[in-house]
């Protein structure tokens, strides 16, 4: 079982679509929970990150995480034609500690 | 926020040639790096940790004769290819840890390796 699962889509949505990316994780001790944005032939940006359990909200995303359910998500208000891009999720037990990637998932919004 | 900068982004040569990747934090120091290798719709593979001032550590089937790792500074870690052959193409990305803070890490934009 891999430690991180991410469906890798491909996602397809019209402008203006809220947009909800998932991860789930197998290894309990994770306690960040990352995601990053990659556009194709560049590296990851960090979106977003939380600790522990909750939600964390930075403008048009929204970022939960559900330890007891070990489920993590990303949703993306009033999505844009610019927020076409391949979606990571990451978890550590530590921000110092190896990162654990899911495979990502590529989303296009449409005008 | 913070930068990464990683050099070069595109590299295409014959094999055998060896290969110098650089990669620096521009506003902050760094004690750790990391080196990944992401292969067309897959996820990022870690192949080894960079600490200042000591060896690197690499991951379960990365071989540090053939991915050389020097992180002579706070802010600078190389990884160099050694006789590079066609297997070894791929996307490569550095990431840094800001020492200074509990941040995760942030990525360069990745070099493109083609060995003919």
């Amino acid at each position: 079982q891999k430690e991180v699962e991410q469906d890798p889509g491909p996602l397809s949505v019209p402008e203006g679509a809220i947009v909800s990316l998932n991860c789930t994780y197998s290894n309990s001790a994770f306690q960040y929970f990352m995601w990053y944005r990659q556009y194709s032939r560049k590296g990851p940006e960090l979106l977003m990150y939380t600790y522990s359990s909750g939600n964390k909200e930075d403008g048009r995303f929204t970022a939960q995480v559900d330890k007891s359910s070990k489920y993590i998500s990303l949703f993306i208000r009033d999505s844009q034609p610019s927020d076409s891009a391949t979606y990571l999720c990451a978890m550590s037990q530590g921000t110092g500690n190896q990162f654990y990637f899911g495979t990502g998932t590529s989303l296009t919004v449409i005008p | 926020g913070a930068v990464v900068s990683q050099h070069p982004s595109r590299v295409i040569c014959k094999s055998g040639t060896s290969v110098k990747i650089e990669c620096r934090s521009l506003d902050f120091q760094a004690t750790t790096m990391f080196w990944y290798r992401q292969f067309p719709k897959q996820s990022l593979m870690l192949m080894a940790t960079s600490n200042e001032g000591s060896k690197a550590t690499y991951e379960q089937g990365v071989e540090k004769d053939k991915f050389l790792i020097n992180h002579a500074s706070l802010t600078l870690s190389t990884l160099t290819v050694t006789s590079a052959h066609p297997e070894d193409s791929s996307f490569y990305i550095c990431s840094a840890r800001d020492r200074g803070g509990n941040q995760p890490q942030h990525f360069g934009d990745g070099t493109r390796l083609s060995i003919l």
